[in-house]
């Protein structure tokens, strides 16, 4: 079985640019969370998406946003970047919503850098 | 406020020798808890979780971590370290939020450095 996959693995963009990230879960997987990890600040939960629905969504500025496809697969927009957006950006795909307890399997992340 | 908290930035153990790797949370009601692994340029591996039951859970790659209420703690721990354990490991919680605002808290990793 395919694990999560997320494209692309590297970006580099321009302050003000606006970024989309990708994500395939596992098949089968209805659930998609999306976490941004910096050395500082571990993980920060972004939002979860459940059957194309926004189920929760983190601490995060509205120039980030997502969506979910009725495949399942989830994309991530960041507009309008600034330096401080720069960092790993997770992808989680479970069985079920968060709150069940299922565990999640994430991607190999998308490494972003802002100059 | 819900938290996780893992008090050792960096853990170093000899091979061969036991391994623990601290955890404690603070959230209300019953917590759901898990330990994941994460490899250089990788992304996380899910070890281990504590829903319910037997508070010694036991995981992946020979790990295990025990649920103490009254401490709030969910330590991992491995009987005899390997240097391919060599990784930074991190502990979350579920938040007991009201209706499906529910989401994992996560602590801010510990490095582990198994010697050879």
């Amino acid at each position: 079985k395919a694990g999560v996959t997320q494209t692309p693995r590297y970006l580099i963009k321009t302050r003000g640019q606006q970024v989309t990230l990708s994500c395939s879960p596992i098949s089968g997987h209805r659930s998609v969370s999306w976490y941004q990890q910096t050395p500082g600040q571990g993980l920060q939960f972004l939002f979860e998406y459940f059957s194309e629905t926004q189920r929760n969504k983190g601490n995060f500025p509205g120039r980030f946003s997502g969506r979910q496809f009725s495949n399942s697969r989830s994309e991530m927009n960041v507009s309008t970047l600034e330096l401080g957006d720069s960092a790993l950006y997770l992808c989680a795909s479970s069985l079920d919503v968060t709150g069940s307890g299922t565990e999640a399997f994430f991607g190999q992340g998308t490494r972003l850098t802002v100059v | 406020a819900q938290s996780v908290a893992q008090p050792e930035d960096q853990v170093n153990v000899a091979e061969g020798n036991p391994l623990t790797v601290k955890c404690t949370y603070s959230v209300s009601g019953n917590p759901y808890l898990f330990w994941y692994v994460q490899y250089p340029n990788r992304g996380l591996q899910f070890l281990l979780k504590y829903i319910t039951g037997d508070n010694l859970v036991k995981g992946s790659y020979g790990f295990e971590a025990e649920f103490n209420k009254s401490q709030t703690s969910f330590h991992l721990k491995k009987p005899s370290a390997l240097v391919s354990d060599s990784a930074l490991y991190f502990c979350a919680v579920r938040s007991h939020n009201a209706g499906n605002n529910r989401k994992l808290i996560w602590g801010l990793g510990t490095s582990l450095a198994v010697n050879p």
